[in-house]
C-alpha cells in the first residue's frame, strides 16, 4: 500500500503480558516515529529511527518499552509486562527524511487495551 | 520547555459558519508549526506547516492559518465549515534539534451542526 501500515489494529492483554507493535513505514522513508495517544489527549513522543539507528528514545516511559528497526524498515514496539496504563492508540509515522519541509505520514494506529 | 496549547476542548459550528481553532506554543527560537487532523480511528493528516516566510499559510480542504509571533498563536481558520470537516485538530510544534519530533497539543474536537 501506499501509506503507513500498522498491524494490529486493536490488541487487547491482559496486564503482565508482553505485547509487540508492528509498523510498516512508506517505502523508502528513512525517518520513522513513535507516538502515544491517551484517551482524549495529543500524541507524544515515544522514540525516533533514522534507517536502522534510534537516535532518540526520551519519550519511552519505561524500561518495559523497548523499540527497534533492524533493517532500517519495518519497526516494533514491545512493551514487557503491560500495566493498565499502557493502554492507549500507538501510532507511527515515517518521513522521507528528519527535515522539517518532509511531512509524517501517519499510521491509523493501533488501539492497545489492557484488561 | 516547549509546549502547545490549545485552549477550546470542544467547539461547535453550524454548516457554513466560519471557524477559528486557536493554539498556543512556547517556543525560544523561530518555531515550526503544524496542524493536523484526525477522524476517528484514523491516524492524523497533515493539513498545513509554517516554517518561515509569509505568516498566513494555506493549507488542504480550505484551511489557512496564520502565524503571529508576538502572540505565540498559530491559529487556524476555514471560512466555511462542512459537515464532513467534523473531526479531531491538533496542532504542533516541532521540537528542538531537528530531530522530527513533533510536540502536540491536547487537541480541539470540532462538531458541525446541520
Amino acid at each position: 500500500g501506499a501509506g503507513v501500515s500498522q498491524s494490529p489494529r486493536y490488541k487487547v492483554a491482559k496486564r503482565g503480558q508482553d505485547v509487540a507493535l508492528r509498523c510498516d513505514p512508506i517505502s523508502g522513508h528513512v525517518s520513522l516515529f513513535w507516538y502515544q495517544q491517551a484517551l482524549g489527549q495529543g500524541p507524544e513522543f515515544l522514540t525516533y529511527f533514522q534507517n536502522e539507528a534510534q537516535l532518540d528514545k526520551s519519550g519511552l516511559p519505561s524500561d518495559r518499552f523497548f523499540a527497534e528497526r533492524p533493517e532500517g524498515s519495518v519497526s516494533t514496539l514491545k512493551i514487557q509486562r503491560t500495566q493498565q496504563e499502557d493502554s492507549a492508540v500507538y501510532l507511527c509515522a515515517s518521513s522521507s527524511d528528519r527535515e522539517w519541509n518532509q511531512p509524517q505520514h501517519f499510521g491509523d494506529g493501533t488501539r492497545l487495551s489492557i484488561l | 520547555a516547549q509546549s502547545v496549547t490549545q485552549p477550546d476542548i470542544h467547539i461547535t459550528v453550524s454548516e457554513g459558519a466560519s471557524l477559528e481553532l486557536r493554539c498556543n506554543y512556547s517556543y525560544g527560537a523561530t518555531p515550526y508549526l503544524f496542524w493536523y487532523v484526525q477522524s476517528p480511528g484514523q491516524g492524523l493528516q497533515l493539513l498545513l506547516k509554517y516554517f518561515s516566510g509569509d505568516t498566513l499559510v494555506q493549507g488542504i480542504k480550505g484551511f489557512e492559518a496564520e502565524f503571529k509571533r508576538s502572540q505565540s498563536s498559530f491559529n487556524l481558520r476555514k471560512p466555511s465549515v462542512h459537515w464532513s470537516d467534523a473531526a479531531e485538530y491538533f496542532c504542533a510544534v516541532g521540537a528542538q534539534g531537528n530531530t522530527g519530533k513533533l510536540i502536540f497539543g491536547q487537541g480541539t474536537t470540532l462538531q458541525v451542526k446541520p
